[in-house]
């Protein structure tokens, strides 16, 4: 059974911080899209990552992919508060279909 | 581009009745949609795979007289919960994806069902 498995599930941190949000899966897969979710909202796209040591980065935040560690990283930088939300990672290891990982929810605190 | 819109936002409805959820492709076609539902604090489960044309295939666990899905064209899929129940309650999302070789989903913003 392929698992994505996201770690911390839950993360407080303070304004102005760093952190990293790790995701890791169990099967060989060179796709990997992270995004956000607000509560009561559907996904917003934050980063599309299609091959082995791809980086992106936008604003605060920061995306990487290595597909032989099977492992995503999301890192955040000097945190604000509108930086709260739910974080999915998915892959799409068979170019069929999307599987989710457990969801990180972040809450900064000022 | 790839906006992917949901009607009706939010749905209240009693026991035993069925509701239509649509979503459309509004500026690319989307040769596949996918349903997925959402418990409050957990992440997304995928219920169905909808191509045009073709019947979807339900994922298991996910009863098909129950969740009927119909994709009949290139922008529009459609989910029916029959005679809905307080369970079917939930957080529902579609995604489409803009052709076969290109594999990024692009979600809608999701329909809130109540059953009373």
């Amino acid at each position: 059974e392929l698992k994505v498995e996201q770690n911390p599930l839950f993360l407080s941190m303070q304004e102005g911080k760093n952190y990293t949000i790790y995701c890791n899966y169990s099967t060989t897969s060179d796709r990997l899209y992270w995004y956000r979710q607000d509560p009561g909202k559907s996904l917003e796209s934050l980063f599309v990552l299609l091959s082995n040591g791809a980086v992106k980065q936008e604003g605060r935040l920061m995306a990487s992919l290595d597909t032989k560690a099977r492992l995503s990283t999301l890192h955040i930088t000097a945190a604000v508060h509108d930086l709260s939300a739910t974080y999915f990672c998915a892959v799409d290891p068979y170019g069929n279909q999307f599987y989710f990982g457990t969801g990180t929810s972040l809450t900064v605190i000022p | 581009g790839a906006v992917v819109s949901q009607h009706p936002s939010r749905v209240i409805c009693k026991s035993g009745t069925s509701v239509k959820i649509e979503c459309r492709s509004l500026d690319f076609q989307a040769t596949t949609m996918f349903w997925y539902r959402q418990f409050p604090k957990q992440s997304l489960m995928l219920m169905a795979t909808s191509n045009e044309g073709s019947k979807a295939t339900y994922e298991q666990g996910v009863e098909k007289d129950k969740f009927l899905i119909n994709h009949a064209s290139l922008t529009l899929s459609t989910l029916t919960v029959t005679s809905a129940h307080p369970e079917d309650s939930s957080f529902y999302i579609c995604s489409a994806r803009v052709a076969p070789t290109y594999n990024e989903q692009f979600f809608g913003p999701g329909t809130r069902l109540t059953v009373l």
